[in-house]
């Protein structure tokens, strides 16, 4: 079976220091990922999303980066992280683009 | 651009009842509709998803609906038990072919409290 996997869960960060969020998928070859952000009252917001190693895709005009260095491995960084930034992360992963899409437990971001 | 939404944004029901959880949708290209539960503080979890070719699917307890002519779905939870309780979240997709770019348009959810 497919699992996928996010850390850390929570995290602190104060303003201007850098961010390294990682999520990896296992059971499964090539999936489609995503990152999404989940701010308090509002709906989720998809980041970005990658079709392959190194194929990445921005939605939203932002402080934040993404990469995929492997198959099963996507990254969200911030040089330098703004108190804007704090959130619900998300990564979820797909095996298509008309398939069902599968979430991990998320990483509560507090800037400060 | 696709909006989703759902009403109402939070609902409260005594054990054992039944009850409907409304999603529209403006843009009726759609892929397909899934339905997601989350708990405080958790990821999603899928609960069903349907194709939009189809008009429903069925899990247990759950039951979901789609119409895409009129942008809606539907889900529907049979007995309610307390264990229930969360936020339930609609999510349509659709790829858009000039941006190339996919896109899962979510609603704000409709938080369920089931009362023992």
């Amino acid at each position: 079976s497919q699992t996928i996997h996010q850390w850390p869960a929570t995290l602190v960060q104060p303003v201007g220091s850098p961010l390294s969020l990682e999520c990896t998928v296992e059971g499964t070859s090539n999936p489609n990922l995503y990152w999404y952000r989940q701010a308090a009252g509002r709906g989720l917001q998809l980041l970005f999303y990658s079709v392959g190693i190194g194929q990445i895709s921005s939605e939203v005009p932002q402080n934040l980066s993404a990469s995929r260095p492997q198959d099963r491995q996507f990254i969200l960084s911030s040089k330098k992280l703004l108190l804007s930034d704090s959130g619900f992360y998300l990564c979820a992963w797909t095996r298509g683009w008309e398939t069902e899409a599968f979430f991990g437990q998320g990483t509560r971001l507090t800037v400060v | 651009k696709q909006e989703v939404t759902q009403i109402p944004a939070a609902l409260s029901v005594p054990e054992g009842e039944n009850l409907v959880l409304n999603c529209s949708f403006t843009d009726s290209a759609i892929y397909n509709l899934q339905w997601f539960r989350q708990d405080p503080g958790k990821g999603l979890t899928s609960l069903l998803l349907i194709q939009s070719s189809q008009r429903e699917q069925t899990s247990g307890r759950l039951n979901a609906s789609l119409d895409k002519s009129s942008g809606r779905s539907t889900l529907y939870i049979a007995a309610s038990q307390p264990g229930d309780s969360a936020t339930y979240l609609c999510a349509a997709s659709r790829l858009y072919s000039g941006a190339g770019s996919y896109q899962l348009t979510f609603g704000k959810g409709t938080k369920l409290s089931v009362i023992p």
